[in-house]
């Protein structure tokens, strides 16, 4: 049974530009949040989609947009992009209530 | 708002016990998880209390007293594979918020 994929693994981009994250969820879960972690701090809630719908989100600005698509994977898009995005990106399944399961992440650097 | 508070660092030796502690302050509560990091991983869940007391799993045992926004994580005949971030996380509604994290740090 795979668990949470994400890609890319890591990811170098210049201020200003755009960046698209992709997440699998884990089979059987229908939700997925994503999670902003920055080196020495806890993640950080961005926003969570289910049924395709963006259901929560945290105090994140506009730039950053998602997607669920009916197969349950998701998509985190990050628009003019500012050093301080420079973080690891988590996505996380689960199924309504329940523990919530990690990806690996994508390491994003903003140069 | 959410505040979640926890220690920065703790260190111990190999086969002791260490207790973690959390508080919280948050404007929901719907349950609080306990997640291990190690370094350049994902988080991977621990523990879920969402009533008072304490629930064990192996080496690991967590406890909640929702009236004191309280809670810990007590992690037993530590290994030095335990050396990681530990994660004190609070749901209200959908969306977890965590803590900054405590790293334990396993001497032999």
């Amino acid at each position: 049974d795979a668990g949470v994929t994400q890609s890319p693994t890591h990811l170098i981009k210049t201020r200003g530009q755009q960046v698209t994250l992709r997440c699998s969820p884990k089979s059987g879960h229908d939700t997925v949040s994503w999670y902003q972690q920055a080196l020495g701090q806890g993640p950080q809630f961005i926003f969570q989609y289910y049924e395709e719908e963006e259901r929560q989100r945290g105090n994140f600005p506009d730039r950053f947009s998602g997607h669920q698509f009916p197969n349950y994977s998701s998509e985190l898009n990050v628009n003019a992009l500012l050093l301080g995005d420079s973080a690891l990106y988590l996505c996380a399944s689960s199924t309504r209530h329940y523990e919530q399961y990690f990806g690996p992440g994508t390491r994003l650097t903003v140069t | 708002g959410q505040n979640i508070d926890q220690p920065t660092e703790m260190t111990a030796t190999e086969g002791a016990i260490v207790q973690i502690n959390c508080t919280y302050q948050t404007s929901g509560f719907n349950g609080l998880f306990w997640y291990q990091q190690h370094a350049g991983e994902a988080p991977t869940f621990l523990s879920y209390n969402v009533l008072d007391g304490l629930e064990e799993k192996g080496r690991f045992s967590s406890f909640l007293s929702r009236s004191k926004g309280y809670s810990y994580l007590l992690l037993k005949e530590l290994q030095m594979k335990d050396s990681a971030s530990y994660l004190c996380a609070v749901r209200d509604d959908y969306k977890l918020s965590f803590g900054a994290g405590t790293t334990v740090t396993v001497r032999a």
